[in-house]
């Protein structure tokens, strides 16, 4: 059973393009979490979904951020118009529900240029 | 507010020496409190964790965790650090959401504590 899969595992892009950061869960598990972590930070909650749904955005940012869970293939978020504050390392986690472990993966490590 | 504090940003230790990471959480009614380790360049995995009953909760690769109410602190503990623990360490709580109550998913995490070790 494969871990939390996320790719690309690194990411460069010029200052206004667009980044998509993919995320597949573990096996059976329905539910995904993202989060950033800028350098020397802890990792901070951006939004938290079901398939289908955004179940809680509230740590996502107002403008440029989205994301994403459809009901085949994996999660994206999405940070259109990139500028070189959103250079961080993205992680993703997936649980079976909303009151098991959660399980995250490697990280997409993305850098604004 | 709910917030995670850990004090020390980085800590050397001898190989074989004991450790304790310290953490500190801001909380409005009994917390769920984990540990996490990330080695570099990889993710973060789940060391303990703690929800209720016995306050000295037991995890992997002989790592400990104690809950102190009072103290309102999830203190980490080993007592022989091998050289391969090194590595950052987060402490977090479970977020407390009006909406939907929480998950294990959604944490606050602490700035985390960067161990090194000494051969």
């Amino acid at each position: 059973n494969a871990g939390v899969m996320q790719n690309p595992r690194h990411l460069v892009r010029r200052r206004g393009q667009e980044a998509r950061l993919r995320c597949s869960p573990m096996k059976g598990h329905s539910h995904v979490y993202w989060y950033r972590q800028l350098p020397e930070e802890g990792l901070k909650f951006m939004v938290y979904l079901q398939k289908e749904n955004i179940i809680d955005e509230s740590g996502m940012p107002k403008e440029r951020f989205s994301a994403e869970f459809p009901k085949e293939g994996p999660s994206i978020l999405r940070i259109q118009q990139v500028v070189r504050g959103d250079s961080a390392a993205y992680f993703c986690a997936s649980s079976s529900g909303m009151n098991t472990e959660a399980f995250f993966g490697q990280g997409t490590r993305l850098t604004v240029v | 507010a709910q917030s995670v504090t850990q004090p020390d940003i980085h800590i050397t230790v001898s190989e074989g020496a004991s450790l304790e990471l310290r953490c500190n959480y801001s909380y409005g009614a009994t917390p769920y409190l984990f540990w996490y380790v990330q080695s570099p360049g990889q993710g973060l995995q789940l060391l303990l964790k703690y929800f209720s009953g016995d306050t000295l909760v037991q995890g992997i690769k002989g790592f400990e965790a104690e809950f102190k109410r009072s103290q309102s602190s999830f203190n980490l503990r080993k007592p022989s650090v091998h050289w391969s623990d090194a590595a950052e360490y987060f402490c977090a709580v479970g977020a407390r959401v009006r909406s939907y109550g929480g998950s294990q998913g959604n944490l606050i995490f602490g700035k985390g504590t960067k161990l090194s070790v000494k051969p």
